[in-house]
Protein backbone atom coordinates (compact mmCIF):
# COMPACT_ATOMS: atom_id res chain seq x y z
CA UNK A 1 0.00 0.00 0.00
CA UNK A 2 1.45 3.24 -0.84
CA UNK A 3 0.85 6.49 2.08
CA UNK A 4 2.08 9.96 1.99
CA UNK A 5 3.42 11.54 4.70
CA UNK A 6 3.22 15.20 5.33
CA UNK A 7 4.64 16.57 8.48
CA UNK A 8 3.96 20.69 8.97
CA UNK A 9 0.57 20.54 9.66
CA UNK A 10 0.81 24.85 9.47
CA UNK A 11 3.83 26.62 8.42
CA UNK A 12 4.70 30.55 8.04
CA UNK A 13 6.48 32.55 6.05
CA UNK A 14 7.36 36.39 5.57
CA UNK A 15 5.78 37.50 2.23
CA UNK A 16 8.82 37.44 -0.64
CA UNK A 17 10.55 34.73 1.04
CA UNK A 18 10.99 31.13 -0.12
CA UNK A 19 9.41 28.42 1.53
CA UNK A 20 9.75 24.68 1.62
CA UNK A 21 6.78 22.41 2.27
CA UNK A 22 7.46 18.56 3.09
CA UNK A 23 5.91 15.06 1.24
CA UNK A 24 7.46 12.02 2.04
CA UNK A 25 5.88 9.23 0.35
CA UNK A 26 5.63 5.34 0.20
CA UNK A 27 5.68 2.64 -2.43
CA UNK A 28 7.20 -0.20 -3.79
CA UNK A 29 6.24 0.36 -7.37
CA UNK A 30 9.12 1.74 -9.45
CA UNK A 31 6.82 4.09 -11.39
CA UNK A 32 4.55 6.65 -9.97
CA UNK A 33 3.73 10.22 -9.41
CA UNK A 34 3.77 13.02 -7.39
CA UNK A 35 1.25 15.73 -7.42
CA UNK A 36 1.02 18.98 -5.10
CA UNK A 37 -2.29 20.51 -5.20
CA UNK A 38 -3.39 23.90 -3.58
CA UNK A 39 -6.83 24.32 -1.62
CA UNK A 40 -7.25 28.60 -1.11
CA UNK A 41 -9.95 28.90 1.82
CA UNK A 42 -12.48 28.89 -0.91
CA UNK A 43 -12.32 24.90 -1.09
CA UNK A 44 -11.58 24.43 -4.69
CA UNK A 45 -8.54 21.81 -5.56
CA UNK A 46 -6.03 23.53 -7.81
CA UNK A 47 -2.83 21.52 -9.25
CA UNK A 48 0.34 23.38 -9.00
CA UNK A 49 2.82 20.45 -10.36
CA UNK A 50 3.99 17.24 -11.33
CA UNK A 51 6.77 15.00 -11.15
CA UNK A 52 7.36 11.62 -12.29
CA UNK A 53 9.50 8.76 -10.87
CA UNK A 54 11.75 8.75 -14.16
CA UNK A 55 12.08 12.09 -14.57
CA UNK A 56 15.61 13.19 -13.91
CA UNK A 57 15.14 17.11 -14.18
CA UNK A 58 13.05 18.66 -10.95
CA UNK A 59 9.76 19.66 -12.10
CA UNK A 60 9.12 23.48 -11.95
CA UNK A 61 6.11 25.72 -12.64
CA UNK A 62 7.29 29.38 -11.84
CA UNK A 63 7.00 30.15 -8.67
CA UNK A 64 6.53 26.49 -7.90
CA UNK A 65 9.45 23.96 -7.86
CA UNK A 66 9.43 20.44 -6.88
CA UNK A 67 12.70 19.16 -5.02
CA UNK A 68 12.75 15.61 -5.66
CA UNK A 69 14.90 13.04 -3.84
CA UNK A 70 14.18 9.74 -4.83
CA UNK A 71 16.26 8.13 -2.65
CA UNK A 72 14.93 9.60 0.33
CA UNK A 73 11.47 9.00 -1.13
CA UNK A 74 10.51 13.05 -0.90
CA UNK A 75 9.44 15.57 -3.10
CA UNK A 76 9.51 18.43 -1.08
CA UNK A 77 7.40 21.85 -3.15
CA UNK A 78 9.80 25.52 -2.63
CA UNK A 79 7.42 28.23 -3.50
CA UNK A 80 9.79 30.87 -3.91
CA UNK A 81 8.65 34.71 -3.63
CA UNK A 82 5.62 33.86 -1.43
CA UNK A 83 2.57 36.16 -2.18
CA UNK A 84 -0.12 36.87 0.19
CA UNK A 85 -2.42 34.76 -2.08
CA UNK A 86 -0.08 32.03 -1.49
CA UNK A 87 -1.81 31.47 1.87
CA UNK A 88 -4.07 28.10 1.67
CA UNK A 89 -3.77 23.98 2.38
CA UNK A 90 -1.01 22.48 0.21
CA UNK A 91 -1.57 18.28 -0.43
CA UNK A 92 0.76 15.98 -1.89
CA UNK A 93 -0.40 13.38 -3.45
CA UNK A 94 0.52 10.24 -5.33
CA UNK A 95 -0.57 8.00 -8.22
CA UNK A 96 0.99 4.66 -8.45
CA UNK A 97 1.86 2.31 -11.84
CA UNK A 98 -0.84 2.83 -14.13
CA UNK A 99 -4.10 3.95 -12.12
CA UNK A 100 -5.03 6.91 -12.03
CA UNK A 101 -6.38 7.50 -8.10
CA UNK A 102 -4.82 9.50 -6.01
CA UNK A 103 -3.29 8.99 -2.39
CA UNK A 104 -3.34 12.24 -0.66
CA UNK A 105 -1.24 13.32 2.54
CA UNK A 106 -3.09 15.57 5.49
CA UNK A 107 -1.95 18.45 3.88
CA UNK A 108 0.13 21.69 5.01
CA UNK A 109 -1.70 24.99 5.89
CA UNK A 110 0.71 27.63 4.81
CA UNK A 111 0.57 31.45 5.84
CA UNK A 112 2.04 34.51 4.29
CA UNK A 113 2.89 37.54 6.81
CA UNK A 114 2.79 40.47 4.82
CA UNK B 1 -14.79 26.88 -20.04
CA UNK B 2 -16.88 24.81 -17.56
CA UNK B 3 -14.28 21.81 -16.66
CA UNK B 4 -15.85 19.61 -13.57
CA UNK B 5 -19.00 20.91 -12.88
CA UNK B 6 -20.51 19.57 -9.22
CA UNK B 7 -24.22 19.82 -8.20
CA UNK B 8 -25.52 20.60 -5.41
CA UNK B 9 -22.65 22.71 -3.31
CA UNK B 10 -24.86 22.59 0.03
CA UNK B 11 -27.07 20.07 0.85
CA UNK B 12 -28.38 19.37 4.45
CA UNK B 13 -30.02 15.45 5.06
CA UNK B 14 -31.66 13.75 7.81
CA UNK B 15 -30.11 10.39 8.84
CA UNK B 16 -31.70 8.13 6.63
CA UNK B 17 -32.53 10.29 4.03
CA UNK B 18 -30.82 9.21 0.44
CA UNK B 19 -29.83 11.78 -2.16
CA UNK B 20 -27.62 11.69 -5.69
CA UNK B 21 -24.37 13.91 -6.24
CA UNK B 22 -23.82 15.05 -9.57
CA UNK B 23 -20.77 15.51 -11.01
CA UNK B 24 -20.13 16.30 -15.25
CA UNK B 25 -17.45 16.91 -16.95
CA UNK B 26 -17.29 18.46 -20.52
CA UNK B 27 -13.28 17.36 -21.40
CA UNK B 28 -14.32 14.12 -23.13
CA UNK B 29 -11.81 12.16 -20.07
CA UNK B 30 -11.93 8.53 -19.28
CA UNK B 31 -11.19 8.70 -15.62
CA UNK B 32 -13.64 9.87 -12.83
CA UNK B 33 -13.43 9.69 -9.51
CA UNK B 34 -15.16 10.69 -6.14
CA UNK B 35 -12.69 11.93 -3.08
CA UNK B 36 -14.31 12.81 0.33
CA UNK B 37 -12.49 15.51 2.74
CA UNK B 38 -13.00 15.33 6.54
CA UNK B 39 -11.69 18.14 8.20
CA UNK B 40 -7.83 17.78 8.97
CA UNK B 41 -7.34 14.86 6.35
CA UNK B 42 -6.37 14.92 2.74
CA UNK B 43 -8.57 13.75 0.38
CA UNK B 44 -10.04 10.25 0.49
CA UNK B 45 -10.77 8.30 -2.76
CA UNK B 46 -14.77 6.76 -2.26
CA UNK B 47 -15.21 5.27 -6.13
CA UNK B 48 -13.76 5.71 -9.52
CA UNK B 49 -14.50 4.85 -13.31
CA UNK B 50 -11.87 4.38 -16.00
CA UNK B 51 -14.76 4.89 -18.53
CA UNK B 52 -18.41 4.33 -19.16
CA UNK B 53 -19.91 1.36 -17.58
CA UNK B 54 -16.76 0.32 -15.20
CA UNK B 55 -16.89 1.49 -12.15
CA UNK B 56 -14.30 0.41 -9.28
CA UNK B 57 -13.92 0.90 -5.23
CA UNK B 58 -11.48 3.01 -3.35
CA UNK B 59 -10.76 3.54 0.13
CA UNK B 60 -13.96 4.11 1.26
CA UNK B 61 -16.76 2.57 -0.61
CA UNK B 62 -19.41 1.85 2.40
CA UNK B 63 -22.54 3.74 2.44
CA UNK B 64 -21.88 4.80 -1.37
CA UNK B 65 -23.07 3.61 -4.91
CA UNK B 66 -21.66 5.27 -8.25
CA UNK B 67 -22.77 4.12 -12.09
CA UNK B 68 -21.70 5.47 -15.30
CA UNK B 69 -23.48 5.08 -18.48
CA UNK B 70 -22.09 7.99 -19.97
CA UNK B 71 -18.55 9.30 -20.62
CA UNK B 72 -19.98 13.23 -19.26
CA UNK B 73 -21.38 12.02 -15.65
CA UNK B 74 -20.45 10.13 -12.64
CA UNK B 75 -22.93 10.53 -10.07
CA UNK B 76 -22.26 9.41 -6.30
CA UNK B 77 -25.35 8.19 -4.66
CA UNK B 78 -25.96 7.78 -0.72
CA UNK B 79 -28.01 5.07 0.02
CA UNK B 80 -29.20 5.83 3.53
CA UNK B 81 -27.17 8.56 4.87
CA UNK B 82 -25.17 8.66 8.25
CA UNK B 83 -24.10 11.21 10.35
CA UNK B 84 -20.45 9.91 9.69
CA UNK B 85 -20.70 10.94 5.63
CA UNK B 86 -20.66 14.47 6.51
CA UNK B 87 -18.16 15.85 4.52
CA UNK B 88 -17.22 17.79 1.45
CA UNK B 89 -17.28 15.75 -1.35
CA UNK B 90 -14.95 16.51 -4.42
CA UNK B 91 -15.30 14.39 -8.25
CA UNK B 92 -12.50 14.41 -10.36
CA UNK B 93 -11.81 13.98 -14.02
CA UNK B 94 -8.59 13.25 -15.83
CA UNK B 95 -6.66 11.57 -18.72
CA UNK B 96 -3.89 9.93 -19.52
CA UNK B 97 -1.11 12.56 -19.28
CA UNK B 98 -3.33 14.93 -17.51
CA UNK B 99 -3.44 15.50 -14.10
CA UNK B 100 -7.09 15.59 -12.20
CA UNK B 101 -9.41 18.30 -12.32
CA UNK B 102 -11.48 18.88 -9.28
CA UNK B 103 -14.53 20.16 -9.44
CA UNK B 104 -15.26 22.87 -6.28
CA UNK B 105 -17.17 20.18 -4.04
CA UNK B 106 -20.28 19.59 -2.41
CA UNK B 107 -20.23 19.93 1.17
CA UNK B 108 -22.42 17.45 2.64
CA UNK B 109 -24.44 18.09 6.23
CA UNK B 110 -25.98 15.19 7.96
CA UNK B 111 -28.08 15.86 10.96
Amino acid sequence: AQKITQTQPGMFVQEKEAVTLDCTYDTSDQSYGLFWYKQPSSGEMIFLIYQGSYDEQNATEGRYSLNFQKARKSANLVISASQLGDSAMYFCAMRVGSARQLTFGSGTQLTVLP
Amino acid sequence: NAGVTQTPKFQVLKTGQSMTLQCAQDMNHEYMSWYRQDPGMGLRLIHYSVGAGITDQGEVPNGYNVSRSTTEDFPLRLLSAAPSQTSVYFCASSSRGVPQHFGDGTRLSIL
